[in-house]
């Protein structure tokens, strides 16, 4: 079976450039989260998807970051302009929600470098 | 009280150890503790889990020991091998959706 698909793996961008990362979650998943991963904060939740609907914002970092849910099997995140403070590793995971466990299904990242 | 702290940063093992990883919440509210386990650029995968109304969880050579009292937590890896070096970190939710996750230690097993 798929897991969750992110693209590109690897992104290289000058600062001021607009990056789109984009996210295809497992099938019948109905929840769809976006983290960041740094060295210094660890794993950071940015926003959380149910059904499509954002449900939870708050870790966007500011207004240069956003986020849509089109549909259940596509998900983009974009930073708009990028800055060298951007740089990470993003992931997308989607779980099932109601299933009791909440497992969190990553995808394998985006690693972003802004130059 | 949102903080999940965990520790060690960083752990060495010989093959056949048993590397104890440790963590610690403040929020009492937190009903579900997972361990997640992450390769070199891949995402990480959950590994096992446990809720507060147990005090231990074994899968194969992986256990959870729960302290709800101390609100710590801790993951033991029985006769460890090579291939478990990864990175690893515990989380804490209230709920299924908000999971807080600890800093990360970093593993690396001797063969």
């Amino acid at each position: 079976d798929a897991g969750v698909i992110q693209s590109p793996r690897h992104e290289v961008t000058e600062m001021g450039q607009e990056v789109t990362l984009r996210c295809k979650p497992i099938s019948g998943h109905n929840s769809l989260f976006w983290y960041r991963q740094t060295m210094m904060r660890g794993l950071e939740l940015l926003i959380y998807f149910n059904n499509n609907v954002p449900i939870d914002d708050s870790g966007m970092p500011e207004d240069r970051f956003s986020a849509k849910m089109p549909n259940a099997s596509f998900s983009t995140l974009k930073i708009q302009p990028s800055e060298p403070r951007d740089s990470a590793v993003y992931f997308c995971a989607s779980s099932l929600k109601g299933t009791g466990t909440g497992e969190l299904f990553f995808g394998e990242g985006s690693r972003l470098t802004v130059l | 009280q949102q903080q999940v702290k965990q520790s060690p940063q960083s752990l060495i093992v010989q093959k056949g150890g048993i590397p104890i990883i440790n963590c610690a919440y403040e929020n009492t509210a937190f009903d579900y503790f997972p361990w997640y386990q992450q390769f070199p650029g891949k995402g990480p995968a959950l590994l096992i889990a446990i809720r507060p109304d147990v005090s231990e969880k074994k899968e194969g050579r992986f256990t959870i020991s729960f302290n709800k009292s101390a609100k710590q937590f801790s993951l033991h890896i029985m006769d460890s091998q090579p291939g478990d070096s990864a990175t690893y970190f515990c989380a804490a939710s209230k709920g299924t959706y908000k999971y807080i996750f600890g800093t990360g230690t970093r593993l690396k097993v001797l063969a």
